[in-house]
Formats: C-alpha cells, structure tokens, sequence
C-alpha cells in the first residue's frame, strides 16, 4: 500500500531534550516536506527537500533541522525543543503538484 | 503576495443539505487548486484538484469544486451531506510543480446537524 508514514504519533517531552521525528514514503517520490499545524493557522511548511542531500528552509523553519540520506526517509529533528514547538507535525510527499501526508504527531513539549 | 483565504472558520449543517465551502485566493501565475480533508485524528486526504481544463472538477464522496478565475475562488460544494462529512477543509493553492510551494488556508470545520 503506498503510504507515508511517521512515527512517533505522539510524543511528550520537555524543553531542551533533543528528539527525532521519522518519516517515510515508499512512493519513490523526489520531494518532501514537513508541515506544522496549528489552531486556526492552516499548515505551515517547515522545510522540505526536493531530493536526497538537498534540503530548504520553508515558512518556519527556526529550531527544526532536516536530513535527507534516503530517498524514502525525511526525519525531523529537534535539538533542543520549546514549549512554542508544540503542535501537529504533518510529513508528506509530492508528485505532480499533489502532496500525500502521513498520519501526524502530535508533539507536546513542557 | 501569495495567499488562501477560507472567510469562514466553522459552518454548521443539517444532514441531507447542500453545502459551500468559500475559498479565495492570491497568487501570481496560473493556479494549481487543491481541496484537502481531515478527518478527526487523521491525516490530510486530498479531496480534489484543479490544473487546467473544465473550471467544474469531480472528486471524491461526491464533492465538487468550481474555479473562477474572474473572482479568485475555488469554491467546494457538495449537494447532500451525510454525518461522515464531519470533518475540516482545507483549501490549497500552488503552482503545480515539484519546485513550487503550496499554500494552504486556515480550514474551515464543518459540523453536521442530525
């Protein structure tokens, strides 16, 4: 079944304890990225990556890093989490213009 | 400056009536328009799409969706709806390529009214 999937669903933490967010496609597709979601915001893209080794920053990217060694593979890093970091973490990936999302995390930080 | 706008945060309607989700938008070369939904807990599913062709798309459960380009919208419509379109909608706006950024609107929730 064609999917991208993330893990964890949900996760709580406390400020300043590093966490890594995976997320995986098994479409093939070049181009990734990561969204946040938040109340009444719509989403946000965070950063994304149009293929292995070449990432760029989206709308928000202040306190998230990315990494792309896979193609199938888009983890999102946080080094060092704060409180206004938590919210829906949406990955997904893109082909011809339509972005496939994964199921979300929910990230709490305290 | 690019943009999507959903005017209306929630809408409350009754089982079996018709229903229109607004959606305008800025954006400065020709559009690519998506219409995504969420389900409670869920993902986001795309609904449907508009790139070129018939400003009148199908998609999927029944909704539609009509581009106009005179007035900026891209309006969603469905003319029955059932209890399992309880959900949020979002609006997109892009430019239809891997090298071009997505915009999404703020949602709109939509509650059914048994």
């Amino acid at each position: 079944e064609a999917q991208v999937t993330q893990n964890p669903r949900y996760l709580i933490t406390v400020t300043g304890k590093k966490l890594t967010v995976t997320c995986s496609q098994n479409m093939n597709h070049e181009y990734m990225s990561w969204y946040r979601q938040d109340p009444g915001l719509g989403l946000r893209q965070i950063y994304y990556s149009m293929n292995v080794e070449v990432t760029d920053k989206g709308d928000v990217p202040e306190g998230y890093k990315v990494s792309r060694k896979e193609k199938r593979n888009f983890p999102l890093i946080l080094e060092s989490p704060s409180p206004n970091q938590t919210s829906l973490y949406f990955c997904a990936s893109e082909w011809g213009g339509t972005q496939y999302f994964g199921p979300g995390t929910r990230l709490t930080v305290l | 400056a690019q943009s999507v706008t959903q005017p209306d945060i929630h809408i409350t309607v009754s089982e079996g009536a018709s229903l229109e989700l607004r959606c305008n938008y800025s954006y400065g070369a020709t559009p690519y328009l998506f219409w995504y939904v969420q389900s409670p807990g869920q993902g986001l599913q795309l609904l449907l799409k508009y790139f070129s062709g018939d400003t009148l798309v199908q998609g999927i459960k029944g909704f539609e969706a009509e581009f106009k380009r005179s007035q900026s919208s891209f309006n969603l419509r469905k003319p029955s709806v059932h209890w399992s379109d309880a959900a949020e909608y979002f609006c997109a706006v892009g430019g239809g390529s891997s090298a071009s950024k997505i915009i999404f609107g703020s949602g709109t929730r939509l509650s059914i009214r048994p």
